[in-house]
């Protein structure tokens, strides 16, 4: 399997500061047809996941500019430019190329 | 307005069965594969089974494999689950989602629907 790690776990921000979570992988996610199958997912407190971004950098819609990914291979970062109070929650990554999909532990994002 | 509906889950002893089911509305059904998701109590997300638009391609992570069996009917917008020889280890949220990307994971998800799995 593929197995996703995320660091950190736990990230404490602040309110209109950058923040940053990376995603490596045990193998590879790029596939034959060219296009790396990492994604980035959102679970806010009481809510249903959502997603981000999928093949690593392209923003699903309605999702705000100031969510960006990033990475190639076995590497990856979410980078969020401003945190703002909504982004509390649980940041998710997961790769769609290996049979089973699998998703990073988490990292849970608190506002200081 | 895209929607989907999940319903069924609920309390049942270690052995027992249960079935969810998962409505969906406001977008065509059948051109999309589908999947289910879990979620522990307390814990991350972990990715249960797929199923391509005429369920003639199921995919299952093997702790399921052989007690669960994802099926649709696209007559009715319906996704199931059907789950055998459940398990403590099975208790979670259930969440019904949409793989309208493909690869790309899952574009959007339902409520999710809570199985207990307790003598």
């Amino acid at each position: 399997d593929a197995v996703l790690t995320q660091s950190p776990l736990s990230l404490p921000v602040t309110l209109g500061q950058p923040a940053s979570i990376s995603c490596t992988s045990s193998q590879s996610l790029v596939h034959t047809d060219g296009n790396t199958y990492l994604n980035w997912f959102l679970q806010r407190p009481g809510q249903s996941p959502r997603r981000l971004l999928y093949r690593v950098s392209n923003r699903d819609s309605g999702v705000p500019d100031r969510f960006s990914g990033s990475g190639s291979g076995t590497d990856f970062t979410l980078k969020i430019s401003r945190v703002e109070a909504e982004d509390v929650g649980v940041y998710y990554c997961m790769q769609g190329i290996h049979w089973p999909w699998t998703f990073g532990p988490g990292t849970k994002v608190e506002i200081e | 307005e895209v929607q989907l509906v999940e319903s069924g889950g609920g309390l049942v002893q270690p052995g027992g069965s249960l079935r969810l089911s998962c409505v969906a509305s406001g977008f065509t059904f059948s051109d999309y594969w589908m999947g289910w998701v879990r979620q522990a109590p307390g814990k991350g997300l972990e990715w249960v089974a797929n199923i391509n638009q005429d369920g003639s391609a199921k995919y299952y992570i093997d702790s399921v494999k052989g007690r669960f069996t994802i099926s649709r009917d696209n007559a009715q917008n319906s996704l199931f689950l059907q789950m055998n020889s459940l398990r403590a280890e099975d208790t979670a949220v259930y969440y019904c989602a949409i793989a309208a990307t493909g690869r790309g994971g899952f574009d959007l998800w339902g409520q999710g629907t809570p199985v207990t799995v307790s003598s």
